[in-house]
This record gives C-alpha cells, sequence and structure tokens, in this order.
C-alpha cells in the first residue's frame, strides 16, 4: 500500500478548462509538496502547504490535514501546463519523502 | 538559486559494466538523494546521504552502491549493470535542518539505457 496515493493517474484537458488533481495520504505528516515534471526530467517544487490554502498564478493548492487529502487546482489550463504533477508527504524528519506515483496531464490547444 | 547538476542526461551501457552517476549540487546541503523512477512506479529512494561519508539505504539500494567523499557531490554507482536497471536516475538535495519544511531540489536526471 502506497503511503499517498494519487488520482487521476492520467488527465487530458482541452485549453481553458479548470483541472484538479487529488492527493490521498495515510502517514501523519506536517506538511505536504506538490512537484511539477515536465517533459524532459527536471522536477521543481510548487508548493510546500501545511494548512488551507495557497496560489501562485494559475495554480492553487489546497490542503485539509485532518482528513490527510490535498488538491492541486489549475485555473484556465493551458498546454505549457503540460507535465507529470506529483505530491509528496515529508516524514517529520524531512530526509525522506513519500511521493506519489504522479499524475500525467496533457492540455491540448 | 540552487543548482544540481548531474554528470550525463542520456547513457548507454552494456550488461556487466559498472557506471558511475554523479551528482553535484552548489548550496552548501547536507542531505543529498539518488531515486529511479519508472512508469507507474514513481519516484522510489535508493540511497540517501546526510553527511561526508554517510549514507542510508532507501527502499531499493539491491544492486547499487553510493559515494559521498565531498559535501557537494553524491555517486551513485551501479557495480555491474542489469537490464532492470534501465531507467530515469534522479538526484536531489535538500537543507537538512529543517525538518518537515525541507524543500528538495532535483537535478535533470539521467536517463540509463543498459542493452
Amino acid at each position: 500500500k502506497n503511503e499517498v496515493e494519487q488520482s487521476p493517474q492520467n488527465l487530458t484537458a482541452q485549453e481553458g478548462e479548470f483541472i484538479t488533481i487529488n492527493c490521498s495520504y495515510s502517514v501523519g505528516i506536517s506538511a505536504l509538496h506538490w512537484l511539477q515534471q515536465h517533459p524532459g526530467g527536471g522536477i521543481v517544487s510548487l508548493f510546500m502547504l501545511s494548512s488551507g490554502k495557497k496560489k501562485h498564478g494559475r495554480l492553487i493548492a489546497t490542503i485539509n490535514i485532518q482528513e490527510k487529502h490535498s488538491s492541486l487546482h489549475i485555473t484556465a489550463s493551458h498546454p505549457r501546463d503540460s507535465a507529470v504533477y506529483i505530491c509528496a508527504a515529508p516524514t517529520y524528519t524531512g530526509n525522506q519523502f513519500y511521493f506519489g506515483t504522479g499524475t500525467s496531464l496533457t492540455v491540448i490547444p | 538559486d540552487v543548482k544540481v547538476t548531474q554528470s550525463s542526461r542520456y547513457l548507454v551501457k552494456r550488461t556487466g559494466e559498472k557506471v558511475f552517476l554523479e551528482c553535484v549540487q552548489d548550496m552548501d546541503h547536507e542531505n543529498m538523494f539518488w531515486y529511479r523512477q519508472d512508469p507507474g512506479l514513481g519516484l522510489r529512494l535508493i540511497y540517501f546521504s546526510y553527511d561526508v561519508k554517510m549514507k542510508e539505504k532507501g527502499d531499493i539500494p539491491e544492486g547499487y552502491s553510493v559515494s559521498r567523499e565531498k559535501k557537494e557531490r553524491f555517486s551513485l554507482i551501479l557495480e555491474s549493470a542489469s537490464t532492470n536497471q534501465t531507467s530515469m536516475y534522479l538526484c536531489a538535495s535538500s537543507f537538512g535542518s529543517l525538518g518537515y519544511q525541507e524543500t528538495q531540489y532535483f537535478g535533470p536526471g539521467t536517463r540509463l539505457l543498459v542493452l
């Protein structure tokens, strides 16, 4: 059983659509990360959040620590948003992460 | 900006060869990590290091070893490459004392093909 589960695994959307990616976790954590991986491999951190909501441009991340659930939303999606989105939960020490298997998003023009 | 570099973007090796993957970070980070990434399996931790000459096994250390002789450099070694080690290998680093607020910074990845 994975400590961190993501859904959906694959997502195709039309440009302009509102997109939601979900992440549920079974371990006790104090924060959750959302990562983005573009074709070619490099991974960048989008958000680290421990409560409530964070917004960066068209990306919004929310977390409910009690329900052990987080969502990543993309408003007005664009083809350049096409990437794999990964949620990751750090252990308390921060030395290791539990990773979801990723959601592959394709936005069609 | 933190920069994590990996020695190769693409690598083709033959079964039985010894393979070295090198990773260098320029932010004086304590922690460094090696992951492999396979379709449907996500990122899996091979080894990590929290200090020079210190290492700990991750989830899938079999067939791999690591070396950290200098703080900025973390090497992954495949002693005798096998076809099931064909994968994307990603290196990462993190500050090391921020607890749950740690952010990992990733290198661009090395796609290794073992024939």
